[in-house]
């Protein structure tokens, strides 16, 4: 079955540790996109990627990176830099223009311990 | 003015009513319209999309007014399995969906 894969389900990362989480789709899906998802909150979108070897920074890239080498995979690093990295993480993708939306992964939870 | 507007909530019903949520946006060039649900601690799943003809999925309508900005979500008939976050989200053309911050949906027996 056609889908998107993240992982790893639950992530503990030390202070000062630089910790990567991973996306895979099936989908033949051009672009791909990370959020960020606090407690009561709303989705903050992190880094997004229309193509392969291009993205583009969203609204909280500041202490994340990413790589967009192979179209099936968007893997997102939290680096030292992001001070308060404890929060859901969620995946997506989707066809060029979004006109049918995103499919989401099933995200991963990172706390910093 | 966030691009994305909702009431988060929560609305507290009970089985078999009805309820409505309303979204407004911002950008009157956006282009599609989506209703999401989020459940606590699970990704975001689509439920529907939103035409400008309005459309219908069972106990579920959405509307779309073009005019006013605003898109709508009708739920009839409650049930329990309703209680949800739901998400209004918008494609204003720039690459990229917006999301609303979410209503949340409590059905009590």
């Amino acid at each position: 079955d056609g889908g998107i894969t993240q992982s790893p389900k639950y992530l503990f990362r030390k202070e000062g540790q630089n910790v990567t989480l991973s996306c895979e789709q099936n989908l033949n899906h051009d672009a791909m996109y990370w959020y960020r998802q606090d407690p009561g909150q709303g989705l903050r979108l992190i880094y997004y990627s229309q193509i392969v070897n291009d993205f583009q920074k969203g609204d909280i890239a500041e202490g994340y990176s990413v790589s967009r080498e192979k179209k099936e995979s968007f893997p997102l690093t939290v680096t030292s830099a992001q001070k308060n990295p404890t929060a859901f993480y969620l995946c997506a993708s989707s066809m060029a223009r979004q006109m049918d939306g995103y499919t989401f992964g099933s995200g991963t939870r990172l706390t910093v311990v | 003015r966030k691009e994305v507007e909702q009431d988060p909530g929560p609305f507290n019903v009970p089985e078999g009513a009805t309820v409505a949520f309303n979204c407004t946006y911002s950008n009157s060039a956006s282009q599609s319209f989506f209703w999401y649900r989020q459940d606590c601690r699970k990704e975001p799943k689509l439920l529907m999309s939103v035409y400008s003809s309005g459309n219908e999925d069972g106990r579920f309508t959405a509307q779309l007014n073009r005019a006013s900005q605003y898109i709508s979500l009708l739920i009839r008939d409650s049930k329990l399995s309703d209680s949800a976050t739901y998400l209004c989200v918008v494609n204003t053309g720039f690459q990229k969906l917006v999301f609303g911050t979410g209503t949340r949906l409590l059905v009590s027996p």
